[in-house]
C-alpha cells in the first residue's frame, strides 16, 4: 500500500532563517506532487505542484521555492524565511488525472 | 476557472442531528468531486468521492450524491457523534486543459456538542 511521510511535524525558525521540509511518498512511481500552505483556520493555498522529476509549478511568487530530485522525493525550500511563512504545510500526491490525492501529516511552522 | 463553493461555518449541531454541508462547482471540464475531512492538527483525509453524474459516494455514514444539473455535491450524515468534530473540504479534480491540480473550497467548520 502507498504511504507518504512528511518531516518534521513542527518546526521553529527565527526570520530570516533558511529553510528544508521533506516529502517522501512510497509504493507508487511517478506521482504527482503537491505542496500546499494553510494558514489558521483557512483554507488551503497550493504552492507548487510536481509531475515528474525536475519538474516543478509554482502557483504563488514569493521567497519558497521547491525541487524534485528523485521520484518520491519533494522539498519544499526558503533561503531566509519571512514572519508570513508561518503555518501548517501539507504535502500530497496522487496517482492521476481526477484520482483522489492524499495527505501527509503536516508540517507546523512557527517564526519567530 | 473552476471553483468550489461551500459554507464556512462553524456549523454547531448537537449529538445524533442530521448533517448537511452544501457545495457546489463550477467546471470547464467533467470533474470528479470529494469530500475530505480535517481533524485539529492533522493532515486532510479522503472521506468519499465520486467521479460520474448520479453516483454516490460513501464513508463512514456520510454520503454525497454527484448532482451535474445543480452542480452540486452536498455532504450529508443522519446523525453526527461528537468525534465527527472536524473540518470538511470540497474539492474537485479536473484534467480538461491537462490541468494537475485539485480545487478545494474554504472548508466548513463542524462542531457537534454532547
Amino acid at each position: 500500500s502507498q504511504t507518504i511521510h512528511q518531516w518534521p511535524a513542527t518546526l521553529v525558525q527565527p526570520v530570516g532563517s533558511p529553510l528544508s521540509l521533506e516529502c517522501t511518498v512510497e509504493g507508487t512511481s511517478n506521482p504527482n506532487l503537491y505542496w500546499y500552505r494553510q494558514a489558521a483556520g483557512r483554507g488551503l493555498q497550493l504552492l507548487f505542484y510536481s509531475v515528474g522529476i525536475g519538474q516543478i509549478s509554482s502557483e504563488v511568487p514569493q521567497n519558497l521555492s521547491a525541487s524534485r530530485p528523485q521520484d518520491r522525493q519533494f522539498i519544499l525550500s526558503s533561503k531566509k524565511l519571512l514572519l508570513s511563512d508561518s503555518g501548517f504545510y501539507l504535502c500530497a500526491w496522487r496517482d492521476g488525472n481526477n484520482q483522489p490525492q492524499h495527505f501527509g501529516d503536516g508540517t507546523r511552522l512557527s517564526i519567530l | 476557472g473552476d471553483s468550489v463553493t461551500q459554507m464556512e461555518g462553524p456549523v454547531t449541531l448537537s449529538e445524533e442531528a442530521f448533517l448537511t454541508i452544501n457545495c457546489t462547482y463550477t467546471a470547464t471540464g467533467y470533474p470528479s468531486l470529494f469530500w475530505y475531512v480535517q481533524y485539529p492538527g492533522e493532515g486532510l483525509q479522503l472521506l468519499l468521492k465520486a467521479t460520474k453524474a448520479d453516483d454516490k459516494g460513501s464513508n463512514k455514514g456520510f454520503e454525497a450524491t454527484y448532482r451535474k444539473e445543480t452542480t452540486s455535491f452536498h455532504l450529508e450524515k443522519g446523525s453526527v457523534q461528537v468525534s465527527d468534530s472536524a473540518v470538511y473540504f470540497c474539492a474537485l479534480s479536473d484534467s480538461s486543459g491537462g490541468y494537475q491540480k485539485v480545487t478545494f473550497g474554504i472548508g466548513t467548520k463542524l462542531q457537534v456538542i454532547p
